[in-house]
């Protein structure tokens, strides 16, 4: 069975500071990985997706995520975390398909809360 | 370019009543599914519609259907609404044929209460 487990219910940084938000999956064959980012009252925002090639993936507003296949981990990462990025931020895996006509699902984990203090 | 929309933005319904929620994907977008969001969750796959055929289908009892139109909009309808359906119902679209079918990008949601 496919599934996401984000560890951390929360996580807190000062501005300014790096920010990782960890995300492990499980998935038969090769995973599609995406980070989605949802802030209060609004629907989900793409951040960046692995889907082949290199490990590290960079994405919208700073925003980059490490692949590491040994560890099926895909944490997102920013170097200078800011005030304006609190939000809820969740992981999603799909698997490889393409038939029927159907690209398949995404399953999400719970999210995880970012809160950045100035 | 205009990206998901969805309506009504807030729905209120009582137990028992039958709910229309209507999502337009994004421009060059062919593929239409819904999701459904509990407080405190992550979203939780309903099924997904292309070439106005449900394609796929999550753990979701027979009261919610679907319907994809030509124009690739689609409907999700929830017949006898129980109080554990009130949830924020998300859209999301994609292009089956093309690289960026990976993607599924979101609207912004339809908060529906049940009382």
């Amino acid at each position: 069975a496919q599934s996401v487990a984000q560890p951390e219910d929360q996580v807190n940084v000062a501005e300014g500071n790096p920010l990782t938000v960890k995300c492990t999956y499980s998935v038969s064959g090769n995973p599609y990985l995406f980070w989605y980012v949802q802030y209060p009252n609004r629907g989900l925002q793409f951040l960046l997706k692995y889907i082949t090639g290199d490990n590290l993936v960079k994405g919208s507003y700073g925003f980059e995520a490490e692949f590491n296949k040994s560890q099926t981990s895909f944490h997102l990462k920013k170097p200078s975390a800011l005030v304006s990025d609190s939000a809820l931020y969740f992981c999603a895996v799909r698997r490889l398909m393409n038939y029927g006509g159907s690209q398949g699902n995404l399953i999400f984990g719970k999210g995880t809360k970012l809160s950045v203090k100035p | 370019d205009a990206g998901v929309t969805q309506s009504p933005t807030h729905l209120i319904k009582t137990r028992g009543q039958q709910v229309t929620l209507r999502c337009s994907p994004k421009s060059g977008h062919d593929t239409v599914s819904w999701y459904q969001q509990a407080l405190g969750q992550g979203p939780q796959f309903i099924f997904q519609y292309y070439e106005e055929e449900e394609r796929q289908r999550g753990n979701f009892p027979d009261r919610f259907s679907g319907h994809q139109f030509p124009n690739y909009s689609s409907e999700l309808n929830v017949n006898a609404l129980l109080l554990g359906d009130s949830a924020l119902y998300l859209c999301a679209s994609s292009a089956m044929g093309t690289g960026e079918r990976n993607t599924q990008y979101f609207g912004p949601g339809t908060r529906l209460t049940v009382l």
